[in-house]
């Protein structure tokens, strides 16, 4: 099946600094999906790109849909600590029934 | 909030027993899904619903069953629990199969199997 390479795994920063993390895939995709897991919860959807090229913004995060449909990319800007938690890519990959193949996670740390 | 309540939120049991988890929505959508989430691998999607009475098989469903009889709920059975189904469960709605429909998470069921 489909595979997300999601990078870094890791990243440990401090309170202000900028955040940028990425996702790609050997398919094609007509939309990418960036979620925030906090601990002890669930996914909750930060950004949706539904078009190549697309540059969105939600607050501090901006996500951006690559040209060649392949990737996609988060930045984090002036990080708080209330950013602490994994980040996921996903999409559908066009499939029916909208289900989701995720990244691996990107765990970021925000030391104060 | 998605008006999403798992249950269990935390079990432990032995290899061997079965365990059913349920989801229960307050939302009226047509879709339903279970993922499970371990280190290093994100969440994998387990089985799918979309509709009453209609499931489908997902990434990883061996070992794993499903039900659902009402629109509100959406049970996962493993049939004889293994440690390998040790593992953090997030059931998650969607109202539609679409990608601008996006899917919305429970607060997931932290299960142990010893």
């Amino acid at each position: 099946g489909q595979q997300l390479n999601q990078s870094p795994q890791s990243m440990f920063i401090q309170e202000g600094e900028d955040v940028s993390m990425n996702c790609t895939s050997s398919s094609i995709f007509n939309t990418w999906l960036w979620y925030k897991q906090d601990p002890g919860e669930g996914p909750v959807l930060l950004i949706a790109l539904y078009k190549a090229g697309e540059l969105t913004s939600n607050g501090r995060l901006t996500a951006q849909f690559g040209i060649t449909r392949k990737d996609s990319f988060l930045n984090i800007s002036a990080s708080i600590p209330s950013d602490v938690g994994i980040y996921f890519c996903a999409n559908a990959g066009g499939t029916s029934y909208g289900k989701l193949t995720f990244g691996q996670g990107t765990i970021l740390t925000v030391h104060p | 909030d998605a008006g999403i309540t798992q249950s269990p939120r935390h079990k432990v049991t032995e290899t061997g027993t079965p365990v059913t988890l349920r989801c229960h929505q307050t939302e009226n959508h047509r879709y339903m899904y279970w993922y499970r989430q371990d280190p290093g691998h994100g969440l994998r999607l387990i089985h799918y619903s979309y509709g009453v009475k209609d499931t489908d098989k997902g990434e990883v469903s061996d070992g794993y069953s499903v039900s659902r009889s009402k629109t509100e709920d959406f049970l996962l059975t493993l049939e004889s629990a293994t440690s390998s189904q040790t593992s953090v469960y997030f059931c998650a709605i969607s109202a539609g199969k679409y990608s601008n429909q996006p899917q919305h998470f429970g607060d997931g069921t932290r299960l142990s199997i010893l």
